[in-house]
This record gives structure tokens, sequence and C-alpha cells, in this order.
């Protein structure tokens, strides 16, 4: 099965700051299409998992654009520039290429 | 308005089996893939399977076959999923999600199993 390795574990912050979280796969995710089906998910505390971000770096219908995804072959980032406190909860990467599809530990974003 | 409405919590006993159900709205049912997703506290998101709304094709991940079995209602638009021989492992919440192989746009609120005597 992939691995998607997240750092960090966690991320304490100061609202305004910019966040980032790195996924690593253990092997490429561009698939036989030309596509990387490497996703971000946000579960919020007592919520569902919400998604982000799909391929990579396009943001889901209402993301904020101060989300940025951004990668190739096994390493990505999710940059958020200016976190805001509706932000604060755990950060999870996701691979659709590869059956069985996986997903990232999380990384929990927390206020400093 | 895409709803996903799961079934309550369930306290069941080891060895026992358990169907949660994920009714949908809002959206063609037989449109589009299910999949349903396990975490366990504190823990990991794990994909389970998924099954297609529209003729109830399924596609497992190994380490669930035999343990998850997934079907649909066409005429309620509705997904379940069976679980069988419970264990303390099986204690967790369970999501269904619409997509497949990804892009889970659409999430249920989760139905959390309990596996205890």
């Amino acid at each position: 099965d992939v691995v998607l390795t997240q750092t960090p574990v966690s991320l304490s912050v100061t609202l305004g700051d910019q966040a980032s979280i790195s996924c690593r796969s253990s092997q490429s995710l561009e698939y036989s299409d030309g596509y990387t089906y490497l996703e971000w998910y946000l579960q919020k505390p007592g919520q569902s998992p919400q998604l982000l971000i799909y391929e990579v770096s396009n943001r889901f219908s209402g993301v904020p654009d101060r989300f940025i995804g951004s990668g190739s072959g096994t390493d990505f980032t999710l940059k958020i520039s200016r976190v805001e406190p509706e932000d604060l909860g755990v950060y999870y990467c996701f691979q659709a290429t590869h059956d069985p599809y996986t997903f990232g530990a999380g990384t929990k974003l927390e206020l400093k | 308005e895409v709803q996903l409405q799961q079934s309550g919590a369930e306290l069941v006993k080891p060895g026992a089996s358990v169907k949660l159900s994920c009714k949908t709205s809002g959206y063609t049912f037989s449109n589009y893939y299910m999949s349903w997703l396990k975490q366990m506290p504190g823990q990991n998101i794990e994909w389970i399977g998924n099954i297609y709304g529209g003729n109830g094709g399924t596609g497992y991940n190994q380490k669930f076959k035999g343990k998850a079995t997934l079907t649909v209602d066409k005429s309620s638009s509705t997904a379940y999923m069976d679980l069988s021989s419970l264990t303390s492992e099986d204690s967790a919440v369970y999501f269904c999600a619409r997509g497949y192989p990804g892009i889970f746009a659409y999430w249920g609120q989760g139905t959390l199993v309990t596996v205890s005597s």
C-alpha cells in the first residue's frame, strides 16, 4: 500500500501567519493518464472531513484562495496563507492513484 | 442541496453484525459512486470500499474484504454497509462519502460503532 507521510504532526500558529504542511508518498502519485490524484481534507473538531484541494492544486468549490496546493511525483505541500480561526483542525492528504487509496496520518493545526 | 444522512450510533456485541445506512438527497443517486471510510478514535482514516449507485457494482480495500459488504437501494437512494464478525478493532466512526476513487465532496455525519460485551 502507498504510505503518505505528513509533516509536521502538529503545527502551532498565530492567526494571520502562513502555515505549510508536507505530504510525501512512498510511490509516485502520477497516474497513467497523466493526472496526479492527490487531495487535501480538513477535519474540524467533531465534524466530518471536508474537501479542500483535488488533483494536487485545484481548490474545491467555495474553498478560499488562501489555500494553495502544490507538488508532483512523491512530494506535495499545502500552504495556508493568513491562517484564520476557521482553518484550525486536522489536515489530511489522500491519494486516489493506487488501490487501496490511502490517507496520511494528519497534521493538527492549532493556535500558538 | 446534497445531503448524506447516516444512521445512529450502534452498540453491538463481539461476534455480531451491524448494518449502517446512508440516506441521500439532493442529487441523482444512480449517477454517482458512494465510498465508505473508517476512522478509529484519534487515528487515521481508511478507505473501505465503494459502490456505484447505478448498478450496485462494488470495489473493496483488500483489508476489508469479508468484513464489509456494501449494497444500495436505488428506490430510497440509500447506501448500506454490513459489518460482520465484529471485534474491538471494528469500534470506530464510519463515514459514507460521495465519490470514488476520491473527490469526496460530500460526507455523512458519521456513525459511531462500539463493539463491547
